[in-house]
């Protein structure tokens, strides 16, 4: 009965590499986010897709790219990982752009260590 | 733009004491607000939400009631259990002015002691 649900849940590469997280959500939502989370906890929006059509996209580097195949899934492949890539990286989603009242139902994230 | 301001952490309470996390915000329209609450190792989960003035969300013994005149929404809880112990977010999301972009606040770390 998984809500949003995100794969690797660890992830260690070194600096240079190419690697990809997966992200589903089976609620039915329109809209799905990508998060990073620093080591003090602070959230920071990356990307926003709405019905797989990218909605927001926030300073970050282009070497993130996100996909979206259908509105149940939005994909985060990061190319020439850098040191400072290290964080927790959510997903999450939502019922739709339009419903400021919807809350946010969030995966468990992905650790990501670069060394 | 829209913002929101926690206080900071850590806040350290013994087992069954009073809770009070502070939260204000500025919004460019009229946002629903809420409080997510992130245990070790998970992602965040919604704990309350209030979408208009006044209304006062609850869960799990939590409160918290949206003050339009102040702009707050502090959570609060009678008796905190060693079980709280976690990392909370006020938040809010505003169609108002026309952003999209859920925002959050920085995090408040709870630590209970028994």
């Amino acid at each position: 009965d998984t809500a949003v649900s995100q794969t690797p849940k660890y992830l260690v590469t070194q600096m240079g590499n190419d690697k990809s997280i997966k992200c589903e959500q089976n609620l039915g939502h329109d809209t799905m986010y990508w998060y990073k989370q620093d080591s003090k906890k602070f959230l920071k929006i990356m990307f926003s897709y709405n019905n797989k059509e990218l909605i927001i996209n926030e300073t970050v580097p282009n070497r993130f790219s996100p996909k979206s195949p259908d509105k149940a899934h939005l994909n985060l492949h990061i190319n020439s990982l850098e040191l400072g890539d290290s964080a927790v990286y959510f997903c999450a989603s939502s019922q739709g752009l339009g419903d400021s009242n919807s809350p946010l139902h969030f995966g468990n994230g992905t650790r990501l260590t670069v060394t | 733009g829209d913002s929101v301001t926690q206080m900071e952490g850590p806040v350290t309470l013994s087992e069954e004491a009073f809770l009070t996390i502070n939260c204000t915000y500025t919004a460019t329209g009229y946002p629903s607000l809420f409080w997510y609450v992130q245990y070790p190792g998970e992602g965040l989960q919604l704990l309350l939400k209030a979408t208009k003035a006044d209304d006062k969300g609850s869960n799990k013994g939590f409160e918290a009631t949206y003050r339009k005149e102040t702009t707050s929404f502090h959570l609060e809880k009678g008796s905190v259990q060693v079980s709280d112990s976690a990392v909370y977010f006020c938040a809010l999301s505003d169609q108002g002015g026309g952003s999209y972009i859920p925002t959050f606040g920085r995090g408040t770390s709870l630590i209970v002691h028994p």
